[in-house]
């Protein structure tokens, strides 16, 4: 069985200032790990992932995580937030086949 | 190019009708999932599709509940008598492959029962 928690159901940051959106997992295998971003009455938009390689993984709009096989966390991390940056961030596992198995979700709240 | 649609964009109906919904997923994707996100609770996976075959459907909450898929297009997942506890946003993904890929997610369809 797998799982993805995500520990805070909101974070606050204040423009400017590093964001970060934890995540840790349980997978008995392989870990495929997502970020995706959900803005009100829209749909999941993909953010980044980690299959293989590199334990730094780089995405869209300025965002990047960090793959870290002894914490069993993928953290999300933004240097520099902006307002525009709130909304609600779900962290999920994906099995061989392709499910996806979802954090409760994060949300982010940035202030000007 | 074109995302993933998915219509309606909201259905309203009374409990006990049955309601259609529809994916077009993106135009080569073979892979075709559907997840529900209730108010309150997270996103939960339903059903996926590899090519027009559903070799999972053990997301499905009950047997009101049903999916198929023409070739390797248009999806619909169809719900029977409706109960209020089925009110929720249904979401569509693609993929160019089922197993560990990028999934890109419809708009969703929020579907409320009375």
């Amino acid at each position: 069985a797998q799982s993805v928690a995500q520990p805070e159901d909101q974070v606050n940051v204040a423009e400017g200032n590093p964001l970060t959106v934890k995540c840790t997992y349980s997978v008995s295998g392989n870990p495929y790990l997502f970020w995706y971003v959900q803005y009100p009455n829209r749909g999941l938009q993909f953010l980044l992932k980690y299959i293989t390689g590199d334990n730094l993984v780089k995405g869209s709009y300025g965002f990047e995580a960090e793959f870290n096989k002894s914490q069993t966390s993928f953290h999300l991390k933004k240097p520099s937030a902006l307002v525009s940056d709130s909304a609600l961030y779900f962290c999920a596992v994906q099995d061989s086949w392709g499910k996806l198995q979802f954090g409760a979700g994060t949300q982010v709240v940035v202030t000007p | 190019g074109a995302g993933v649609s998915q219509s309606p964009s909201n259905k309203v109906t009374e409990k006990g009708k049955d309601v259609e919904l529809r994916c077009d997923p993106i135009s080569g994707h073979t892979a075709l999932y559907w997840y529900r996100q209730r108010l309150g609770q997270g996103l939960e996976f339903l059903i996926y599709f590899q090519g027009n075959s559903a070799p999972d459907k053990s997301g499905l909450p009950s047997d009101r509940f049903s999916a198929e898929r023409t070739g390797e297009s248009v999806s619909t997942l169809t719900i029977q008598r409706t109960q209020q506890e089925d009110s929720a946003v249904y979401l569509c993904a693609s993929g160019l492959k089922t197993g560990p890929d990028t999934q890109y997610f419809g708009p969703g369809t929020r579907l409320t029962v009375l």
